[in-house]
């Protein structure tokens, strides 16, 4: 039971750069979440999903762009890498109006 | 707007005591409210939940308090121990709302 799955768990990237964050859930959760969580912060909603083929913004969208092609999956990217995006991004999945379930984590370094 | 915010930042107890960290939110609509727990290097885990037309519920040495009149909400951990040593955030749903919007947590350290 694998539940809430990200990949990569590690990244450097170079200011300017692109890639790709995955996250995939095994529990059939129509509700996704993309966060980020900076040293000594709670955790900020990027953007979120409540079914597939759908997104929305969350509070601090600037600079990220998701998909949700498929309902297991979604997917964070970031076209043009800047140092303030140095974090560590979380990926949540909830069936509905009820409690959200986190993978372990990105650690994204922008250099 | 929605904010959620905790009153102590850190909160240090002996090994044996009960523990209580609170948490202040400001959207008079949430309806529903969770407390996460995160260790170092890992993503936040669940403990508890509570809806608001309830004002407390229990869990395996925890309770959650929910007033609704002053918007607080607290959680109260019986005979802490070393392994409860970890942030704890409050998060807060609205009623309709499809976003969980998080506080900025509180360290609980646990001494032997």
């Amino acid at each position: 039971n694998a539940g809430v799955t990200q990949t990569p768990k590690f990244r450097v990237l170079k200011t300017g750069q692109s890639m790709t964050l995955l996250c995939a859930q095994d529990m059939n959760h129509e509700y996704m979440y993309w966060y980020r969580q900076d040293p000594g912060m709670g955790l900020r909603l990027i953007h979120y999903s409540v079914g597939e083929g759908t997104t929305a913004k969350g509070e601090v969208p600037d600079g990220y762009n998701v998909s949700r092609l498929k309902k297991q999956n979604f997917l964070l990217g970031l076209e043009s890498a800047a140092p303030s995006q140095t974090s560590v991004y979380f990926c949540a999945s909830s069936p509905g109006q009820s409690s959200a379930f986190f993978g372990q984590g990105t650690r994204l370094t922008v250099v | 707007g929605e904010s959620v915010g905790l009153h102590l930042p850190t909160l240090s107890v002996q090994e044996g005591d009960n523990s209580i960290i609170n948490c202040a939110y400001s959207n008079s609509a949430s309806d529903y409210f969770i407390w996460y727990k995160q260790e170092s290097g890992k993503g936040p885990q669940f403990i508890i939940d509570i809806r608001s037309n309830m004002d407390k519920r229990q869990g395996q040495r925890v309770t959650v308090l929910l007033n609704k009149t002053v918007k607080h909400l607290s959680l109260q951990i019986a005979a802490t121990q070393p392994g409860d040593s970890a942030v704890y955030f409050c998060a807060e749903r609205g009623n309709g709302f499809q976003k969980l919007v998080f506080g900025t947590g509180t360290r609980l350290l646990v001494s032997p």
